[in-house]
């Protein structure tokens, strides 16, 4: 039982360069979010959705693009890579509202 | 805004003592909480949740407190071992997102 599943664990990018950052869950949940840690702070959200197909902003949503491509799989995307988009992301999946969020490893990227 | 606050950033306990990880809510349409743990490296890991219709839930060595008087949430941990050492997240569930607060670290020392 896999969980939630993160690719690529480390990732080194040049500013300007872009990338997506993927994310499976195996748990048939219907929603799935994407989170960044700066060092010594919380969770931020960035994107999330609800339920296949539907897609919302969160709390740091400026600099990225997220595709739910089917029940399973968010990606996240950085169209064009800044320094401060330097940091550690998360990607979560729960069953719905009010119920447990699991998490994934996390990816490291680091923007150079 | 939505928002999550925590008191204090750092807490160290002794070995054996109890610890009490308090955190504030701001947005009175949350109905669910909850409290995770993330460890040097890894993802968050979830501790306990609490409905927004219990004051009170009790699991192995951790309970949570609810007030929403006055929007607090804490969660107790009972003897606390070397174990426990992590970053303690609160988070509340004011519609389909989960919004996190900062984060307490606790470190625990013989």
């Amino acid at each position: 039982n896999a969980g939630v599943t993160q690719t690529p664990k480390f990732q080194v990018l040049k500013t300007g360069q872009s990338m997506t950052l993927q994310c499976a869950q195996d748990m048939n949940h219907n929603s799935m979010y994407w989170y960044r840690q700066d060092p010594g702070m919380g969770l931020r959200l960035i994107y999330y959705s609800a339920s296949e197909g539907t897609t919302d902003k969160g709390e740091v949503p400026n600099g990225y693009n997220v595709s739910r491509l089917n029940k399973r799989e968010f990606s996240l995307r950085l169209e064009s890579a800044a320094p401060s988009q330097t940091s550690v992301y998360f990607c979560a999946s729960s069953d719905g509202t009010a119920t447990e969020a699991f998490f994934g490893q996390g990816t490291r990227l680091t923007v150079v | 805004g939505e928002s999550v606050g925590l008191h204090l950033p750092t807490l160290s306990v002794q070995e054996g003592d109890n610890s009490i990880i308090n955190c504030a809510y701001s947005n009175s349409a949350s109905d669910y909480f909850i409290w995770y743990k993330q460890e040097s490296g890894k993802g968050p890991q979830f501790i306990i949740d609490i409905r927004s219709n219990m004051d009170k839930r009790q699991g192995q060595r951790v309970t949570v407190l609810l007030n929403k008087t006055v929007k607090h949430l804490s969660l107790q941990i009972a003897a606390t071992q070397p174990g426990d050492s992590a970053v303690y997240f609160c988070a509340e569930n004011p519609t389909d997102k989960l919004i996190f607060g900062t984060g307490t670290r606790l470190q625990v020392f013989p």
